[in-house]
């Protein structure tokens, strides 16, 4: 079953505004990671959080995590067309495996010019 | 250059003749996985292998096969393809906060 679900299914912004894409998972998690996918490509990591953290930022991004929730955010400042793509939430630690990796369905941001 | 290679990019096959996708890294990562992405279901991992000869079952490993005989090389087996593993296949490597992702094949089953 997916662990990570991220929301909005779509997103469309205008360059220069910022994104916010949210991830919420079922069970107790090791980390969550985001990671970007370009039209049919291969995924590329983005960030990592740990379980015991509770914001994490790099360059324009910024991910927060809320353990009491099973919640994640990924906020992109400043967005550029550049960074229309797919964003994806995944955990591991779900199910008592410290291996499985589950990823969600992801989000598609639409940053027009 | 650090990279996860896959082959073929694009297969076109027919129900029940066997194929094998090949992936290979050459960044000495003891974990590796492949994945299936499907329009509206994200990616599911179908198999994972923490180490050499060490593989496990992800969420959708039915009619599939793997194998880990050495480091670098985790190849996905399709004994007897049907139209439903009709797919984009990504295979991946690295540690558990950090994957490195191929740059897919794109299956289809007739």
């Amino acid at each position: 079953s997916q662990q990570g679900e991220e929301d909005p299914q779509a997103l469309s912004i205008q360059e220069g505004e910022n994104a916010t894409m949210n991830c919420s998972y079922k069970t107790s998690i090791n980390n969550l990671q985001w990671y970007r996918q370009n039209s049919g490509r291969g995924l590329v990591h983005l960030i990592l959080i740990r379980s015991n953290e509770r914001e994490k930022h790099s360059g324009r991004l910024r991910v927060t995590l809320d353990t009491s929730k099973k919640s994640s955010s990924l906020l992109i400042t400043a967005s550029r067309a550049a960074d229309t793509a797919s964003y994806f939430c995944a955990t591991d630690g779900s199910g008592g495996s410290n291996y499985k990796l589950t990823f969600g369905k992801g989000t598609l941001l639409t940053v027009n010019p | 250059e650090a990279q996860v290679t896959q082959n073929p990019r694009y297969l076109i096959t027919v129900t029940g003749k066997k194929l094998t996708v090949t992936c290979s890294q050459n960044m000495n990562h003891e974990y590796m996985s492949w994945y299936r992405q499907d329009p509206g279901l994200g990616l599911r991992q179908i198999y994972y292998s923490m180490n050499v000869e060490v593989t496990d079952k992800g969420d959708v490993p039915e009619g599939y096969k793997v194998s880990r005989k050495e480091k670098r090389n985790f190849p996905l087996i399709l004994e007897s393809p049907s139209p439903n593993q009709t797919s984009l296949y990504f295979c991946a490597s690295g540690p558990m906060w950090e994957q490195y992702f191929g740059p897919g094949t794109r299956l289809t089953v007739t």
